[in-house]
């Protein structure tokens, strides 16, 4: 089965360009998690979906940041304009959303090291 | 505001020794601690999860302690290997549903052939 996918690996871009990062859930998981780690700090939640439908934005920084996850399969993050301080590896995780269970490990990407210069 | 300390210094011991990391933290309730596994370039792996009520759980070389009086978890790799060198990340739970871990900076490990 393949883990959890994400595009691209690394991005360079300028102080006010646009970057869309994409991510592939693990097939047939529900639920879908966005993280940033800043350097030198610990990785932070961002927002969590279920299906199409954000569940939780509470750690969206500010509204230079879109998430969309249309269809609710893959999903987009998209940093415009983006500033230094949004630098970091983003995470992606995605898990399962079995009635059974009380919790549903959550698998993570390899993430996407972005550098906003 | 709630805080998650792991020692920033990395650990280093010799292959066959048990590795010992440290998790405290302070203002915080979790319902759940969990300990994951971080190599560079990728990303964290969950190792283990264990509950407010346990105080103890194992999976294979792993133990994991949690003492909420103290506010703090231990996590042991015991008969270590240079292939568990990584950086060892623990993140606390609440209660209520969500399941969104905060998680501390980690701790890296370098077990020494």
């Amino acid at each position: 089965e393949a883990g959890v996918t994400q595009f691209p690996s690394h991005s360079v871009i300028e102080k006010g360009q646009t970057v869309t990062l994409r991510c592939d859930p693990i097939s047939g998981h529900d639920n879908l998690y966005w993280y940033r780690r800043v350097m030198g700090k610990e990785i932070k939640f961002l927002l969590h979906f279920v299906k199409e439908s954000k569940q939780d934005e509470s750690g969206m920084p500010n509204n230079r940041f879109l998430a969309e996850r249309t269809g609710g399969t893959y999903s987009t993050l998209k940093v415009q304009p983006a500033e230094l301080e949004d630098s970091g590896v983003y995470f992606c995780a995605s898990s399962s959303n079995r009635r059974l269970a009380f919790y549903n490990e959550q698998f993570f990407g390899p993430g996407t090291r972005l550098t906003v210069l | 505001s709630q805080k998650i300390e792991q020692n920033s210094e990395a650990l280093n011991i010799q292959e066959g020794k048990t590795a010992t990391l440290t998790c405290n933290y302070t203002n915080y309730s979790p319902a759940y601690l969990q300990w994951y596994r971080q190599d560079p370039g990728r990303g964290p792996v969950f190792l283990l999860l264990i509950r407010e009520n346990e105080k103890e759980k194992r999976k294979e070389r792993l133990k994991v302690t949690f003492d909420t009086t103290l506010k703090q978890s231990l996590f042991h790799i015991t008969a270590s290997q240079p292939a568990d060198s990584a950086t060892y990340l623990c993140a606390l739970l609440a209660s209520g549903g969500s399941y969104i871990p905060t998680f501390g900076r980690g701790t890296s490990l370098i077990v020494h052939p």
